[in-house]
């Protein structure tokens, strides 16, 4: 079964340092991995994906992401972060075998402190 | 071009109700997901339709039914409603039924059920 697990329910960083949200996941065959961010009552906004390729994958709002294949990470990486930053980030990962859905992490709440 | 969209926005009803809810995908996009959002369970995912057919459903009871119509129009339908039942109901759509294709999100339609 896919699964994806984001260990930190929330993570806290000073404007202007480097932030990482974490994401590992299991799937059948290759993944296809997906990063979201959502901001109070409003939808999934998309930020960057996966398919296959350059493993350092550039976003939106200058997110980045890192696949690495043998540690099944895809952690959401910026370089300096900004208060706007704040909000609830998703990984979701899909498998290219089988018949089955886009499965979500928990959710990680970012703050980035002024 | 118009992003998903998602009717109505708030919904107030009481247990044992039935409740529908409509989602219009952006344009030329032919797959529909739909999933709910709670604090404590997450982003579950219900349904995923692709011309008309569902392709793949979650693990929800059969009070939970969905349909899409010959314009990728989506609908979810609740019957006897239960207080669980309220959520964030999101619906997603995509240009195929690729499983690399970026699900774009709506706004959702927040359900409350007393």
């Amino acid at each position: 079964a896919q699964s994806v697990a984001q260990p930190e329910d929330q993570v806290n960083v000073a404007e202007g340092n480097p932030l990482t949200v974490k994401c590992t996941y299991s799937v059948s065959g290759n993944p296809y991995l997906f990063w979201y961010v959502q901001y109070p009552n409003r939808g999934l906004q998309f930020l960057l994906k996966y398919i296959t390729g350059d493993n350092l994958v550039k976003g939106s709002y200058g997110f980045e992401a890192e696949f690495n294949k043998s540690q099944t990470s895809f952690h959401l990486k910026k370089p300096s972060a900004l208060v706007s930053d704040s909000a609830l980030y998703f990984c979701a990962v899909r498998g290219n075998s089988g018949n089955t859905p886009l499965v979500f992490g928990k959710g990680t709440r970012l703050s980035v402190i002024a | 071009k118009a992003g998903v969209t998602q009717t109505p926005r708030y919904l107030i009803k009481t247990r044992g109700q039935q409740v529908t809810l409509s989602c219009s995908p952006i344009s030329g996009h032919r797959s529909v997901s739909w999933y709910q959002q709670t604090p404590g369970q997450g982003l579950q995912f219900l349904f995923e339709y692709f011309s008309e057919t569902q392709r793949n459903k979650g693990n929800f009871p059969g009070r939970f039914s969905g349909r899409q119509f010959s314009n990728s129009r989506s609908e979810m339908n609740v019957s006897t409603l239960e207080l669980g039942d309220s959520a964030l109901y999101l619906c997603a759509s995509s240009s195929s039924d690729r499983y690399q294709e970026t699900q774009y999100f709506g706004p959702g339609t927040r359900l409350l059920v007393l």
